[in-house]
């Protein structure tokens, strides 16, 4: 059974870098889209962005310059930097599995809360 | 930007069939897929495809699509199925992923 698990800084300062990691166990990484989602506090999900293969990716272009997620196929972990953080970014983020570009969510991580504050 | 318009709430008694709506231009060549969020919880596939059902997931979970609309059926409510519940599809060109603004379902 796939399972996804999320981790990383629960606390990011404003202006600074979060940077998240998402361990795939159970299966592999490779032929996937793997993707980051995000939900503030009392809102919506939000789609951030997908990675396949380290060859092909799309970002969300309200986030589009400050966004970037990769793979590391040799210890099937997936990766997130979000820059210039604000407190806008405070949320719970989770990854995702896809097999297709913008197909159905099989599998989720728990989701880690990241909360922007000096 | 490509956007999925939901209802913010649906209230229905229990045994009742709930009906939930996802409206979206370019649905008619895109499938719409339908989570279930229960609080602090991950979201859980209970619909892809418009009108499959994962394994594991209970019969009166049901999706259609028609047009620019998509539509989950929960026949039979349970106050189980009280929850959060997103739409998802992707823009014309799978360039983008984009969710529904969700919808919340009470169950009376």
């Amino acid at each position: 059974q796939v399972q996804l698990q999320e981790s990383g800084p629960g606390l990011v300062r404003p202006s600074e870098t979060l940077s998240l990691t998402c361990t795939v166990t159970g299966g592999s990484i490779s032929d996937y889209y793997w993707n980051w989602i995000r939900q503030s506090p009392g809102k919506g999900l939000e789609w951030l962005g997908y990675a396949y293969n380290n060859e092909r990716d799309s970002y969300n272009p309200s986030l589009k310059s400050r966004v970037t997620m990769s793979l590391v196929t040799s210890t099937d972990q997936f990766s997130l930097r979000l820059t210039s953080v604000t407190a806008a970014d405070t949320a719970v983020y989770f990854c995702a599995r896809a097999d297709l570009p913008g197909g159905e969510y099989d599998f989720w991580g728990p989701g880690t809360l990241v909360t922007v504050s000096s | 930007s490509y956007e999925l318009t939901q209802p913010p709430s649906v209230s229905v008694s229990p045994g009742q069939t709930a009906r939930i709506t996802c409206s979206g231009d370019d649905l008619p060549k895109k499938y719409c897929n339908w989570y279930q969020q229960k609080a602090g919880q991950a979201p859980v596939l209970v619909i892809y495809k418009d009108d499959e059902r994962p394994s594991g997931i209970p019969e009166r979970f049901s999706g259609s699509s028609s047009g620019t609309r998509g539509t989950l059926t929960i026949s039979g409510v349970q106050a189980e199925d009280e929850a959060d519940y997103y739409c998802q599809s992707a823009d014309s060109s799978d360039t983008y992923v984009v969710f529904g603004g969700g919808t919340k379902l009470t169950v009376l």
